[in-house]
């Protein structure tokens, strides 16, 4: 599985757009980039995954470059209720004999 | 997606002692995971809980301390044997759908079990 990269917290106001960056040099043809949510005292939920360019859901979008080393979740106007750690994942999307690895994760805080 | 039950939601046990979790999944799943999550760190993965089979554990984990059951495509169990203090952490369990599921959905968690060993 490609080992990921991301920042270990970031801060943000409420209203932004948080942009949060993930690395993954060694990313596989096959391979999918999967973002996780995690609150406090809870497990991780899904938020977006994708392939290449662009997805977009009702709660992010998520740009991934043509070259898929990288990718970048976009949360619009965050609020404190997006306090949360990220996880970025990468792996193949059939799941059926694939584990989910997770980095770090990212710590958003979100102020008033 | 798939909804997951796991319990207990949290105990304090006496080291020595057993605890076994429960996870049950309100549809057929063909992956369920266990996980460990120390307070503040990110989740390690024990094992993959395989239906019928034994299941397959990662390095630095053993099936004598973490015994895992899969009886059918629903339920799940993870026990953790003989406790000691530095076993107290947060446990997750997660299941996986196939097929396009996987593209809305992903894995689902349980809400853990807070474990604390005394």
């Amino acid at each position: 599985l490609a080992k990921t990269t991301q920042p270990i917290s970031m801060d943000s106001y409420e209203g932004q757009e948080v942009n949060i960056t993930c690395s993954h040099n060694n990313i596989a043809t096959n391979d999918y980039i999967t973002w996780y949510q995690q609150f406090p005292s809870q497990g991780p939920r899904f938020i977006i995954q994708g392939y290449k360019t662009k997805v977009t859901n009702e709660v992010a979008s998520l740009f991934i470059p043509a070259d898929r080393k990288s990718s970048t979740l976009s949360l619009p106007r965050v609020s404190l209720s997006d306090t949360a750690v990220y996880y970025c994942l990468v792996g193949a999307r059939s799941y059926n004999t694939d584990k989910l690895i997770f980095g770090t994760g990212t710590r958003l805080q979100v102020f008033p | 997606s798939a909804v997951i039950s796991q319990k207990p939601s949290r105990d304090i046990c006496q080291r020595g002692t057993s605890l076994t979790i429960q996870c049950q999944v309100d549809s057929q799943v063909t992956m369920m995971f266990w996980y460990r999550q120390q307070p503040g760190q990110s989740l390690t993965l024990i094992a993959t809980a395989n239906q019928g089979s034994e299941a397959t554990y990662e390095s630095g984990f053993v099936i004598d301390k973490f015994p895992i059951s899969r009886p059918n495509l629903t339920f799940s169990t993870l026990t953790v044997s003989n406790m000691s203090p530095e076993d107290s952490s947060i446990y997750l369990c997660s299941a996986a759908e196939t097929g396009d599921n996987l593209s809305n959905y992903g894995y689902t968690f349980g809400s853990g079990t807070r474990l604390t060993v005394v």
